[in-house]
């Protein structure tokens, strides 16, 4: 069973900041949080990785508090091709994925 | 080159064809993976495959059967399939599965597989 728990789906429009978050309450020491993005069938795409504190790269950033019990994925300023599913998983031996969230933005 | 390729894009194929799904990746990631992903669902995994052992089969029905003849592929034999097996079928790659990095996983377009 995959150990995070996002929310079904959330609506935006163009130009605003999104922030999804993720929990993970029994995160393992050895876990490392990821973040993916994926269009209707297409394979996911890799958005984004930490560990812990704040992690920032040219398309997102990664939120994750002191506890690391749970995530928030910041996308800035999204646009309508940022509509997709982003799923958040825990990456060290465990690769399955949770339910993600169904991101649409609108005009 | 950060490419996993996938090969058909396409398959249909009926309940008694044997057929295969070929993925393949030159970015010397050692572990190999297999998912299976229906319509408005997420990715299930299916087998994971470290330095070309399987390590992982997550109880996946005999009639799909693995194979990872060298670090750079990855198939996926078919046979006596059921109509609900038709679904999207994703491979990714990564540096490994364990360790003090986070690994993440590259994947492939997919297959889309009909079975009549």
């Amino acid at each position: 069973l995959a150990k995070t728990t996002q929310p079904i789906s959330m609506d935006s429009y163009e130009g605003q900041e999104v922030n999804i978050t993720c929990s993970h309450n029994n995160i393992a020491t050895n876990d490392y949080i990821t973040w993916y993005q994926q269009f209707p069938s297409q394979g996911p795409r890799f958005i984004i990785q930490g560990y812990k504190t704040k992690v920032t790269n040219e398309v997102a950033s990664l939120f994750i508090p002191a506890d690391r019990k749970s995530s928030t994925l910041s996308l800035p300023r999204v646009s309508l091709s940022d509509t997709a599913v982003y799923y958040c998983l825990l990456n060290n031996n465990d690769m399955r994925f949770g339910a993600g969230t169904r991101l649409t933005v609108k005009p | 080159d950060t490419e996993v390729t996938q090969t058909p894009k396409h398959l249909v194929m009926g309940m008694t064809n044997k057929k295969s799904l070929k993925c393949e990746q030159h970015m010397g990631h050692r572990a190999m993976y297999w998912y299976k992903q229906k319509a408005k669902k997420p990715p299930e995994l299916m087998f994971v495959y470290s330095y070309e052992k399987l390590s992982i089969n997550e109880s996946v029905p005999s009639r799909f059967s693995p194979e990872c003849p060298n670090s750079s592929l990855l198939n996926l034999h078919l046979h006596a399939l059921q109509p609900e097996d038709s679904a999207l079928y994703l491979c990714a790659s990564s540096q490994r599965t364990t360790g003090s990095s986070g690994h993440e996983q590259y994947f492939g377009p997919g297959t889309r597989l009909t079975v009549t």
